[in-house]
């Protein structure tokens, strides 16, 4: 049971580049979200997903696109990378009932920074 | 809006002793609460949560007490330990949405 599994750890991109950010979680959560942290700040919910096929956006949804293709993987996909998008990047994961519990369990993170 | 705050961004305490961390929030539709604990380098790691129609919870060390009235959140730690030392995240998540939304973090310092 590997939890929420992030990839890569770690990632430079130039201005423009493109690139996804793998997320994979074994625990058949429903809900998955991706959130960004910036230095001295919370969490902000770029993009959430309830189940396969659906996704919605959250506080900071542009210049990302998400897909939710499988319960297990959600992807996050940076279009046209900007200094703005230098952040690190959590995937997250939960039930989606109150038996379950609606607490997230986080993987480690990718530290992106653009050049 | 929707926002969720907190009161300190910083807390110094002795070991050994109890650490009290508060949090506001605006949404009283809000439904659900979750203290998160990030330690330098990880991802935020679920401590407690509580749902709105309770006022308190208890866990291993930790409390969390709920004041709906004045929308209020706090974490208490019963002697605190040198290993409690990291930033701690409230959340909350809207009544009958699916979004949890993250306040900024108070980061707590524990003294030897």
């Amino acid at each position: 049971n590997a939890g929420v599994t992030q990839t890569p750890k770690f990632q430079v991109l130039k201005t423009g580049q493109s690139m996804t950010l793998q997320c994979a979680q074994d625990m058949n959560h429903e809900y998955m979200s991706w959130y960004r942290q910036d230095p001295g700040m919370g969490l902000r919910l770029i993009h959430y997903s309830v189940g396969a096929g659906i996704t919605d956006q959250g506080e900071v949804p542009n210049g990302y696109n998400v897909s939710r293709s499988t319960t297990e993987d959600f992807p996050l996909r940076l279009l046209s990378a900007a200094p703005s998008q230098t952040s690190v990047y959590f995937c997250a994961s939960s039930y989606s009932n109150p038996l379950g519990g609606y607490g997230y369990t986080f993987g480690s993170g990718t530290r992106l920074t653009v050049v | 809006g929707e926002s969720v705050g907190l009161h300190l961004p910083t807390l110094s305490v002795q070991e050994g002793d109890n650490s009290i961390i508060n949090c506001a929030y605006s949404n009283s539709a809000s439904d659900y609460f979750i203290w998160y604990k990030q330690e330098s380098g990880k991802g935020p790691q679920f401590i407690i949560d509580i749902r709105s129609n309770m006022d308190k919870r208890q866990g291993q060390r930790v409390t969390v007490l709920l004041n709906k009235t004045v929308k209020h959140l706090s974490l208490q730690i019963a002697a605190t330990q040198p290993g409690d030392s990291a930033v701690y995240f409230c959340a909350e998540k809207g009544g009958g949405g699916f979004k949890t939304i993250f306040g900024a973090g108070t980061r707590l310092f524990v003294k030897a």
